[in-house]
C-alpha cells in the first residue's frame, strides 16, 4: 500500500460546481497534513494546511479524520482558475520530509 | 526575487554523463529538500538538510546520487553516470524549522530542473 493515496481523477466539472477530493495515508503517527496545488509544468504551491478541527479558506474547506487516516478537500463554486493538480501531502515526522500523493487533476470547464 | 531558485532549468545529457544541479533556498531557511517528480506522479522525497547536515536520505537515492550543502546555504545535487530512468523534474524546496510551538512548516518549492537523459 502506498503511503499516501488519492482519488485517481481526472475530475472534469463545470464552473460553479462543488468538487471534493479524498486522500488516505498509511502512517498513523503522521504529524501534519497539507494540500498543495500544482499547475501544469510549475512547482507545487501550498494551498492550505489541514488542521485537526477542520479549516476553511474562502471557497476551500479541508477536513482531517485521524481515526480513519483520511483527509479531504472541498472546493465550492469552482472557477476556471482552479484547474490544476491537487496534491495531498503528509508529514510523517514533524519538520522532516513530506510524502506526496500522486495528485488528482481538476479541470474546470466553461 | 526572494523565492527558491534552481539552476539550470533544463538539462539534456547523454547516458553515462554526470550532471550537477544547484538550488538556492530562501535566505533565512535552514532546511533544504530535494525531490524528484515524474509525469503523472507527485514529488518523491530524495534527501534533506538542516543547515549543512544531511539528515535523511531516501532509499531512492542510489550511490550515483550525491547532495551537498557545504555552507548551509545553497545545495548541489549530482548524478553520476546518468541513466535514462533518471529523466525527471528535480525539485528543491526550503523551509524554516520552527520551534516546538509551531506544528506546520510550509515548504517553498523552486521551479525545478528538468533532466532529460538521451
Amino acid at each position: 500500500r502506498k503511503e499516501v493515496e488519492q482519488d485517481p481523477g481526472p475530475f472534469n466539472v463545470p464552473e460553479g460546481a462543488t468538487v471534493a477530493f479524498n486522500c488516505t495515508y498509511s502512517n498513523s503517527a503522521s504529524q501534519s497534513f497539507f494540500w498543495y496545488r500544482q499547475d501544469c509544468r510549475k512547482e507545487p504551491k501550498l494551498l492550505m494546511s489541514v488542521y485537526s478541527s477542520g479549516n476553511e479558506d474562502g471557497r476551500f474547506t479541508a477536513q482531517l479524520n485521524r481515526a480513519s487516516q483520511y483527509i479531504s478537500l472541498l472546493i465550492r463554486d469552482s472557477k476556471l482558475s482552479d484547474s490544476a493538480t491537487y496534491l495531498c501531502v503528509v508529514n510523517p515526522v514533524y519538520g522532516q520530509n513530506f510524502v506526496f500523493g500522486p495528485g488528482t487533476r481538476l479541470s474546470v470547464l466553461p | 526575487d526572494t523565492g527558491v531558485s534552481q539552476d539550470p532549468r533544463h538539462k539534456i545529457t547523454k547516458r553515462g554523463q554526470n550532471v550537477t544541479f544547484r538550488c538556492d533556498p530562501i535566505s533565512e531557511h535552514n532546511r533544504l529538500y530535494w525531490y524528484r517528480q515524474t509525469l503523472g506522479q507527485g514529488p518523491e522525497f530524495l534527501t534533506y538538510f538542516q543547515n549543512e547536515a544531511q539528515l535523511e536520505k531516501s532509499r531512492l537515492l542510489s550511490d550515483r546520487f550525491s547532495a551537498e550543502r557545504p555552507k548551509g546555504s545553497f545545495s548541489t545535487l549530482e548524478i553520476q553516470r546518468t541513466e535514462q530512468g533518471d529523466s525527471a523534474m528535480y525539485l528543491c524546496a526550503s523551509s524554516l524549522a520552527a520551534g516546538a510551538a509551531s506544528s506546520y512548516n510550509e515548504q517553498f518549492f523552486g521551479p525545478g530542473t528538468r533532466l532529460t537523459v538521451l
